[in-house]
């Protein structure tokens, strides 16, 4: 079975530096790999999802991640921080074949300093 | 108005009691899926459906039912709300693309 993991349970940063967070999946394929984000108080909205082709992928909120397969990861960058970017971010893998559910990882809060 | 709704969006009850979460789209997908988090836990799969029909159990049903009434109508039961049912619930829809849209969450508190 699929499994996502996310390494870093909180990260803080700076206002306009910029922010990597760390996704990575354990699957036998390619997955179908998602970046959600939960604004406190609310649902998860889609930020970006990465299925095939170009390895690097553009989401809304100037968000971007890169899908390495050598490193079975994806992970989450966004050249400069707003204050509004701080939330609970979650990656998923979907199996793809005849599984159509989503694996979530656990989570990364980020904290975004003035 | 929103693609996922939820009711009731926030639920205090008792252990012991019977709870109904309800969740309706708008969005005409076959798709629909019940999540439940927690906190350091993420979100974790309690039933999906793919159509009124096809009702599948996610890695954690103990506890729970579900309900598909409608293509647009997904519920999920607690017969007997126990402490550790207190999480927050979500519901999604999809379509055969996979990217799940999802609804605004029903805080639910089991004394």
């Amino acid at each position: 079975a699929q499994s996502v993991t996310q390494p870093d349970i909180h990260i803080t940063v700076s206002e306009g530096a910029s922010l990597e967070l760390r996704c990575n999946y354990s699957y036998g394929a390619t997955p179908y790999l998602f970046w959600y984000v939960q604004s406190p108080g609310q649902g998860l909205q889609l930020l970006l999802k990465y299925f095939s082709g170009d390895t690097l992928v553009q989401g809304i909120k100037g968000f971007e991640a890169e899908f390495k397969r050598s490193q079975s990861s994806f992970n989450l960058r966004k050249p400069s921080v707003h204050w509004s970017d701080a939330a609970e971010y979650f990656c998923a893998v979907e199996g793809g074949g005849s599984n159509y559910k989503l694996t979530f990882g656990k989570g990364t809060l980020l904290t975004v300093n003035p | 108005d929103a693609d996922v709704t939820q009711t009731p969006r926030n639920r205090i009850t008792k252990t012991g009691k019977r709870i109904m979460l309800e969740c309706s789209q708008t969005k005409g997908h076959d798709r629909m899926y019940w999540y439940r988090q927690d906190p350091g836990l993420g979100l974790r799969l309690i039933y999906y459906s793919f159509d009124v029909k096809d009702i599948n159990k996610g890695e954690i049903s103990d506890g729970y039912s579900v309900s598909r009434q409608a293509q647009a109508k997904f519920s999920l039961s607690l017969e007997s709300a126990i402490p550790n049912q207190t999480a927050l619930y979500f519901c999604a829809t999809s379509d055969h693309r996979w990217e799940q849209f999802f609804g605004p969450g029903t805080r639910l508190t089991v004394l």
